[in-house]
C-alpha cells in the first residue's frame, strides 16, 4: 500500500497568512493526488485534483503543486472560512489512501 | 445539483451485517465511479471502497477486504455497501462519494452528508 505522510499535523496561522501543507507518498504516484478541506461536522470538499487542478468554485488562493512523491497545498492570504482540516489522497492505486490530515487553526 | 443521500446506518452488534445505500441524483450516474469513505469519530478520513462506472473494477481498503462488498445499480442510480463481520473498529460515519471520472482513480468531487454506523453490544 502507498503511505501518505502529511505535515504538519497542525498549524497556527492568522488571517492573511500564507500556509503551506506538504504530502509525501511512499511510492511515486505521478500526479494522482487530490486535496480536500473538511470542517467540523461536515463532509469533505474537493479543492485540488490531479495535483494542481483547481476544482470548480474553489477560490484561487488555493493552489497545489508537485509530482511523483512530493506535493504541496498552498493557501495564500488565509481567510476566516479557511480554518479547517486538510487531507491529501493518492488516487493512483488501490487502496486510495489519505494522509493523516492537517488542522489549520488560529 | 449533485445530491448523494446515504441511508442504512445505525447500531449493530459485533459480528453482524449491515447494508448501506446511497441514492444519487443531479448527474448521469453511470458515467462516474463511486466511492465509500469513512471517518471514525474524531479521526481522519479512510477510503473504504470504490467501484467503476460499469462495476467492472472494484477496490477495497485492507481493513475491509473480504468483509465488505461494494455494488451499484445504475438503473436505480444507487450505490451500496454490504458490510459483514462488523467489529467496533468499523464504527464511523460512512460517506458516499462521486468520482471525478468513470474510472476509480482520480478522487471524489461530491460527497453525501454521511450515515453513522455504530458497532457495539
Amino acid at each position: 500500500d502507498i503511505q501518505m505522510t502529511q505535515s504538519p499535523s497542525s498549524v497556527s496561522a492568522s488571517v492573511g497568512d500564507r500556509v503551506t501543507i506538504t504530502c509525501q507518498a511512499s511510492l511515486g504516484i505521478s500526479n494522482w493526488l487530490a486535496w480536500y478541506q473538511q470542517k467540523p461536522g461536515k463532509a469533505p470538499k474537493l479543492l485540488i485534483y490531479a495535483a494542481s487542478s483547481l476544482q470548480s468554485g474553489v477560490p484561487s488562493r488555493f493552489s497545489g503543486s508537485g509530482s511523483g512523491t512530493d506535493f504541496t497545498l498552498t493557501i495564500n492570504s488565509l481567510q476566516p472560512e479557511d480554518f479547517a482540516t486538510y487531507y491529501c489522497q493518492q488516487a493512483n492505486s488501490f487502496p486510495l489512501t489519505f494522509g493523516g490530515g492537517t488542522k489549520v487553526e488560529i | 445539483e449533485v445530491q448523494l443521500v446515504e441511508s442504512g446506518g445505525g447500531l449493530v452488534q459485533p459480528g453482524r451485517s449491515l447494508r448501506l445505500s446511497c441514492a444519487a441524483s443531479g448527474f448521469i450516474f453511470d458515467d462516474y465511479a463511486m466511492h465509500w469513505v469513512r471517518q471514525a469519530p474524531g479521526k481522519g478520513l479512510e477510503w473504504v471502497s470504490g467501484i467503476s462506472w460499469n462495476s467492472g473494477s472494484t477496490g477495497y481498503a485492507d481493513s475491509v477486504e473480504g468483509r465488505f462488498t461494494i455494488s451499484r445499480d445504475n438503473a436505480k442510480n444507487s450505490l451500496y455497501l454490504q458490510m459483514s463481520s462488523l467489529s467496533p473498529e468499523d464504527t464511523a460515519f460512512y460517506y458516499c462519494g462521486k468520482g471525478l471520472s468513470a474510472a476509480i482513480y482520480g478522487g471524489t468531487d461530491h460527497w453525501g452528508q454521511g450515515t453513522l454506523v455504530t458497532v457495539s453490544s
